[in-house]
């Protein structure tokens, strides 16, 4: 099983529709993160946590809230979905040690707002 | 402010060519740390490695290789004899050192295409 699991890994939905994205992790790690992937943008971040109760906004939070249920899991909503929120979303985690700052993904959700 | 600047978007070579990915940095940090990262066909994000600032020697891993220099802010990534399997969007990324602040400022990524 994978270490960084997300669903769904496909989701259409409609304009004002609100969704959320699960991600759970069984590495143990306490950092969990939230990217957007578009064409030509590479990867932004849209939230971060660094523990179940430090949750912190990246640079692209408009439109997006989250939720920190557990060490291992980390929820991504779009409240109200409108079309530019279209992309590919990642979830990671990293934690310390010999693996400080490395990053693991999740496979990525597919996300189509029509 | 963090920034990670990868000026190729794409690149095409025929198997077995050798091929550069270049990187450029920009950073504050005295310490940090460097990444290269690859998303094949299928979508996935794979860590492929982690440099750290004050380790300036070259690592090699197999066909791959990668050449850290702090005077020009440059971690380039070359593949030797190129094979289609290495065709992906390639990510170089960029973040701290102390662990404060773990996240990854990410370049726009390079496209390689292998042709058999």
């Amino acid at each position: 099983d994978a270490d960084v699991t997300q669903t769904p890994r496909n989701r259409i939905t409609k304009t004002g529709k609100r969704i959320m994205l699960e991600c759970s992790q069984t590495k143990g790690h306490d950092r969990m993160y939230w990217y957007r992937q578009d064409p030509g943008l590479g990867l932004r971040l849209i939230y971060y946590s660094f523990d179940v109760k430090d949750i912190n906004k990246g640079e692209i939070s408009d439109g997006y809230s989250v939720s920190r249920q557990a060490q291992a899991k980390f929820s991504l909503s779009l409240e109200s979905a409108i079309p530019n929120q279209t992309a590919l979303y990642f979830c990671a985690t990293s934690g310390e040690g010999s693996d400080k700052n490395i990053q693991y993904f999740g496979a990525g959700t597919r996300l189509s707002v029509l | 402010a963090q920034k990670v600047t990868q000026a190729q978007t794409e690149i095409s070579v025929v198997e077995k060519e050798d091929v550069t990915l270049d990187c450029v940095y920009e950073t504050r940090d005295t310490t940090y740390y460097l990444f290269w990262y690859k998303q094949p066909p299928s979508g996935e994000l794979v860590f492929l490695i982690r440099r750290n600032s004050f380790d300036e020697q070259n690592e090699i891993s197999g066909r791959y290789s990668w050449n850290f220099q702090k005077s020009t802010s440059s971690f380039n990534f070359t593949i030797t004899a190129s094979q289609v399997v290495d065709s992906a969007v390639y990510f170089c990324a960029l973040s701290d050192y102390t662990g404060a602040n773990s996240k990854l400022t990410f370049g726009k990524g390079i496209t390689l295409s292998v042709r058999p």
